[in-house]
């Protein structure tokens, strides 16, 4: 089973409207939890930290569930800017970052 | 200013060659990666150093060998270059070592051809 999964999508979401995924995390001692950004061909960009209490910064919300281990990003008001792949990061048992194949979201006019 | 700067942009090289991607960062940060993308999209960690010292050497052939010659470069060298090395690497640093809240910087990747 490999360290952090998330559903490669992708997620088609119409311009203005709400998508949220998931990712689940195998090491349930994990601390620090992750969501960056990488658009095509370019490289992955930090989005945002996920905490035990959760994280908002604007229209995006990170949720972390820690007794079925995953961490969830919900993006509301989507714009056409949104369309990337949202990676996942978690730390596995060595300490070491484990990022996930990430999940692609197409947001449509 | 780029924060982390990598090159080339694009490498194609012919099997068996030998190449050099180059890495720098100017953030001030201690620790510097090489992170390797492949065609399936998985980022995975090759190496990490802290303070020009190796801390993180993940099961990745001896052809490839790091080096930093000061904590703002990490260089990596690839030795008889195999077709199954072509993949996107990513050079990236952090203010903290792994394991901790550390933050990422990438640069914007190197795209590694191998005919």
């Amino acid at each position: 089973r490999k360290e952090v999964e998330q559903d490669p999508g992708p997620f088609n979401v119409p311009e203005g409207a709400t998508v949220a995924f998931n990712c689940t995390y195998s090491n349930s001692a994990s601390q620090s939890f992750f969501w960056y950004r990488q658009d095509c061909r370019k490289e992955p960009k930090l989005l945002m930290s996920v905490y035990s209490s959760g994280n908002e910064d604007g229209r995006f919300t990170a949720q972390l569930n820690r007794a079925s281990q995953y961490i969830s990003l919900l993006i509301r008001d989507s714009k056409l800017s949104d369309s990337a792949t949202y990676l996942c990061v978690g730390i596995d048992s060595w300490g070491k970052l484990q990022f996930g194949a990430g999940t692609q979201v197409v947001v449509t006019p | 200013d780029t924060a982390v700067s990598q090159t080339p942009k694009y490498l194609v090289t012919q099997m068996g060659n030998d190449k050099s991607i180059k890495c720098e960062q100017n953030l001030g940060h201690d620790t510097m990666y090489w992170y390797k993308q492949d065609s399936k999209k998985f980022l995975k960690i090759m190496f990490s150093y802290n303070n020009k010292e190796l801390i993180i050497n993940e099961t990745v052939p001896n052809r490839f060998s790091p080096k930093s010659p000061d904590k703002a470069h990490l260089n990596l060298h690839i030795n008889s270059l195999e077709l199954g090395d072509s993949a996107v690497y990513f050079c990236a640093s952090s203010q903290e070592r792994q394991g901790g809240d550390e933050k990422l910087f990438f640069g914007s990747g190197t795209q590694l051809s191998v005919l």
